[in-house]
């Protein structure tokens, strides 16, 4: 069973700079996972930020950026603001369907 | 641009068949290149993809729900359905439906939360 891993939180400081990653428990993550970062803030749907690695969804501040970061994917916030606090998800697909990573919960403080 | 509404019963009682159903608007199902999923998320806890469908009828199911998951579409109506049975608490979720693809940007619906309950 394929477990992808990330940070369960992590905290930034109003304008710096934080960078989130996604993790498989066994081998490395590259683009032909096509991982995807997802944006959750409670009672809302999941709002998509990254797909495909490095794309920026439509109206997503150029502040949010995707990589590969060794072995595995990375979503970087620069600048940090109030607003990022949430919780963010990465998904990898895996040939045949998706496996979601458990979430990193950010705090902004 | 492409919108996606979940509907369906709230409540459902234990060891029957949740039911759910996805209208999309603003683009077609069988104008292809896109996965049509449903993903769920337990109460204060993390996403879980159940499954997709192509427009073609083709399906790929998460193997821990498989057994018990049906996904089917109505290129006609423009929907996508998701049947579960044998429903236990444990299924209690929000159901989100989902546009997306390995190559494109996930469109969620708002999602609908469905209480496993006698």
């Amino acid at each position: 069973q394929t477990v992808v891993t990330q940070e369960p939180s992590f905290s930034v400081s109003p304008g710096g700079t934080v960078t989130l990653t996604c993790g498989l428990s066994s081998g490395s993550v590259s683009t032909s996972y096509y991982p995807s970062w997802y944006q959750q803030t409670p009672g809302q749907a999941p709002r998509t930020l990254i797909y495909s690695t490095n794309t920026r969804s439509s109206g997503v501040p150029d502040r949010f950026s995707g990589s590969i970061l060794g072995n595995k994917a990375a979503l970087t916030i620069t600048g940090a603001q109030a607003d990022d606090e949430s919780d963010y998800y990465c998904v990898l697909y895996m040939g045949s369907g998706w496996v979601f990573g458990g979430g990193t919960k950010l705090t902004v403080l | 641009q492409v919108q996606l509404q979940e509907s369906g019963p709230g409540l459902v009682k234990p060891s029957q068949t949740l039911s759910l159903t996805c209208t999309v608007s603003g683009g077609s199902i069988s104008s292809g290149g896109y996965y049509w999923s449903w993903i769920r998320q337990h109460p204060g806890k993390g996403l879980e993809w159940i499954g997709y469908i192509y427009y073609s009828g083709s399906t790929y199911y998460n193997p821990s729900l498989k057994s018990r998951v049906t996904i089917s579409v109505d290129t006609s109506k423009n929907q996508f359905s998701l049947k579960l049975s044998s429903v236990t608490a444990a299924d209690t979720a929000v159901y989100y439906c989902a546009r997306d693809g390995p190559s494109s940007s996930t469109v969620w619906g708002k999602g609908t939360t469905v209480t496993v309950s006698s």
